[in-house]
């Protein structure tokens, strides 16, 4: 099966600390993306890439980052300097085709203890 | 900037209506736009990909159209069930930008 897996589902975080969450792809798509879900709202975007070893900010990417070493991987890091990190964070993977849409993983939830 | 938003926030109909969803965007200079559906606590199901050029799509009980010119999509939903309760989302692709832009959803609750 074709798909986006996101790990750990849930994820818990202590004031100061840093947390990386995963996402991996089987898609072979060359864009991933991350998004930020909070209660009530939309997504917002926090980081996305293109290609390997190359990737851009989001609107809401202060506090946050990434790396993309292979194409089929794509984890965010929650550091310490995001002050309100509790949210659902949700990866997806489109091809690099403007008419193609997105797939999206089943989100992570992090919390701050 | 774009903006997209999503009327009515939430909406409580009795099983076996027909009901549609409306998500409305102020730039009409976009790719395409997708309709999506969230379970609560899940990630998203893409339900329907309606392309700039196209003014609607169909998939079983759904139809999504869009008129690009006035910055309008909707979603009907025929023969409501139970199991369509959920929120649902829409987003768009617009040019210039790679990323989708997103609106708050609809969360749909379906009485039987």
């Amino acid at each position: 099966d074709g798909g986006i897996t996101q790990s750990p589902k849930y994820l818990f975080r202590k004031e100061g600390q840093n947390v990386t969450l995963s996402c991996e792809q089987n898609l072979n798509h060359d864009a991933m993306y991350w998004y930020r879900q909070d209660p009530g709202q939309g997504l917002r975007l926090i980081y996305y890439s293109q290609i390997v070893n190359d990737f851009q900010k989001g609107d809401i990417a202060e506090g946050y980052s990434v790396s993309r070493e292979k194409k089929e991987s794509f984890p965010l890091t929650v550091t310490s300097a995001q002050k309100n990190p509790t949210a659902f964070y949700l990866c997806a993977a489109s091809p690099d085709r403007v008419d193609y849409g997105y797939t999206f993983g089943s989100g992570t939830r992090l919390t701050v203890v | 900037k774009q903006e997209v938003t999503q009327i009515p926030a939430a909406l409580s109909v009795p099983e076996g209506e027909n009901l549609v969803l409306n998500c409305s965007f102020t730039d009409s200079a976009i790719y395409n736009l997708q309709w999506f559906r969230q379970d609560p606590g899940k990630g998203l199901t893409s339900l329907l990909l309606i392309q700039s050029s196209q003014r609607e799509q169909t998939s079983g009980r759904l139809n999504a159209s869009l008129d690009k010119s006035s910055g309008r999509s909707t979603l009907y939903i025929a023969a409501s069930q139970p199991g369509d309760s959920a929120t649902y989302l829409c987003a768009v692709r617009e040019t210039g930008r790679r990323a989708l832009t997103f609106g708050s959803g609809t969360r749909l609750q379906v009485q039987p």
